[in-house]
């Protein structure tokens, strides 16, 4: 079964427009990590956020913000007044804490913003 | 250079050559990582190095075999490749915890685009 599921293949918005990016997880694990990263074009991810399973605090950085809620196991990420430079893959990742280096990502949202 | 550098960016090699990929890592990491990447699927992980001792993944064909010589370099040597094989190999590195099962996140380099003709 997948661990993690990205339900959105593709999202297009028009710029300034807000966006969010679902990701729902799977584990038994009490001890558990999250993570967002972003491949822009060129390949390379792009670390965004971490938060571990004890931590519900939503956060917020800039116009990025993300939503932890462990009751729909859920860890979405919001783009708010999206820019053309957001235009990338946005993918969901699980890391489960007695196995700490095996991430197991999803499937990829891929958003284009329209100017 | 800085963070995670990748060589080549892109390859394209028959299915009875032998190439390798290099990475390299500039964070002071003592993990690393290879990844596949092919279109349409999520990430697989294909190999972990961690404290220079190798985590192998089982469901990864004989025909690649990583090598990591310290803990700043990782390479992923490749022969008698498939053309399923055809895709985008990604290197992680990331720092263990120093005390129980801690995840940090990973950081990528830029890939390797690997055609096999």
């Amino acid at each position: 079964a997948q661990k993690v599921t990205q339900a959105q293949t593709e999202i297009s918005v028009v710029e300034k427009e807000d966006v969010t990016l679902d990701c729902v997880y799977e584990t038994r694990d009490t001890t558990y990590y999250l993570f967002w990263y972003k491949q822009p074009p060129s390949g390379e991810l792009v670390f965004l956020i971490r938060r571990n399973s004890f931590d519900e605090q939503n956060e917020i950085s800039g116009r990025y913000s993300w939503n932890f809620q462990k009751s729909t196991s859920s860890f979405n990420f919001t783009i708010t007044a999206s820019q053309v430079v957001d235009s990338a893959v946005y993918f969901c990742a699980l890391s489960e804490g007695n196995t700490g280096n095996q991430f197991y990502f999803g499937t990829g949202t891929s958003l284009t913003v329209i100017p | 250079e800085t963070g995670v550098t990748q060589t080549p960016r892109h390859l394209v090699m028959g299915m009875t050559n032998k190439k390798s990929l290099k990475c390299e890592q500039h964070l002071g990491h003592n993990a690393m990582y290879w990844y596949k990447q092919s279109a349409k699927k999520p990430l697989e992980l294909m190999f972990v190095y961690s404290l220079e001792e190798r985590v192998e993944n089982n469901s990864v064909p004989s025909r690649f075999s990583p090598e990591c010589p310290n803990s700043s370099h990782l390479f992923l040597h490749l022969h008698t490749l498939q053309p399923e094989d055809s895709a985008l190999y990604l290197c992680a590195s990331s720092q263990e915890g120093a005390s129980g099962p801690v995840s940090y996140e990973q950081y990528f380099g830029p890939g390797t685009r690997l055609t096999v003709t």
